[in-house]
């Protein structure tokens, strides 16, 4: 079963605009990470928001988390088309030891 | 550093063959992970070692067997390829965490394609 289900599964937005991921998941979590995919590569780490944070950021990267309705979003501002990917998000409920669940992902696209 | 690394890139097989995946990392990380990735899914663990010597079952194992003899290696076998196990593989490694504000992050490799006809 997959601990996330990211949300919107595709979105296009024009460049400059921010774009706003979220994610649900069912269990229980130690922290939620969130990862980019260009095509045909692997995961890359962008941002680790544990169960006792409310907000991260990261550059123009910002990420929530709300344990009680057990959902997170990633927002991007002023997207450039660089951000095209597929964002993905992943739920460690072991501490990092037995590997992250991931949801099918968020493809976006920035129109230049 | 070159970080973490599989090998082959890509890989078509015949129904019934045997063949191992590679993955190599040199960031002295205790774990590793195998997942596999099929068209509009996310990642699916199939097996992972939290240390040399050590491999335990992930959420899709059948048909796979793993073995992490040294540190920095992580073997994915296929016994008996099936077209079902056609699927882009990717491995991945992370260090304890905790150790000196080492966070859980999870360093991935660029994933092998494998085509079972």
């Amino acid at each position: 079963s997959q601990q996330g289900e990211e949300d919107p599964q595709a979105l296009s937005i024009q460049e400059g605009e921010n774009a706003t991921m979220n994610c649900s998941y069912k269990t229980s979590i130690n922290n939620l990470q969130w990862y980019r995919q260009n095509s045909g590569r692997g995961l890359v780490h962008l941002i680790l928001i544990r169960s006792n944070e409310r907000e991260k950021h990261s550059g123009r990267l910002r990420v929530t988390l709300d344990t009680s309705k057990k959902s997170s979003s990633l927002l991007i501002t002023a997207s450039r088309a660089a951000d095209t990917a597929s964002y993905f998000c992943g739920g460690d409920s072991g501490g990092g030891a037995d590997g992250l669940t991931f949801g099918k992902g968020t493809h976006l696209i920035i129109q230049p | 550093n070159a970080g973490v690394t599989q090998t082959p890139k890509f890989r078509v097989l015949k129904t019934g063959q045997s063949m191992t995946l590679l993955c190599a990392q040199d960031m002295n990380h205790e774990y590793m992970y195998w997942y596999r990735q099929d068209p509009g899914m996310g990642l699916r663990l199939i097996h992972y070692s939290v240390g040399e010597g050590t491999t335990a079952k992930g959420e899709v194992p059948d048909g796979y067997n793993v073995s992490r003899l040294k540190k920095q290696n992580f073997l994915l076998g296929l016994e008996s390829a099936a077209p079902s196990q056609t699927s882009v593989y990717f491995c991945a490694s992370s260090a304890i965490p905790g150790l000196a504000g080492i966070q859980e992050t999870q360093y991935f490799g660029p994933g092998t394609r494998l085509l079972v006809l």
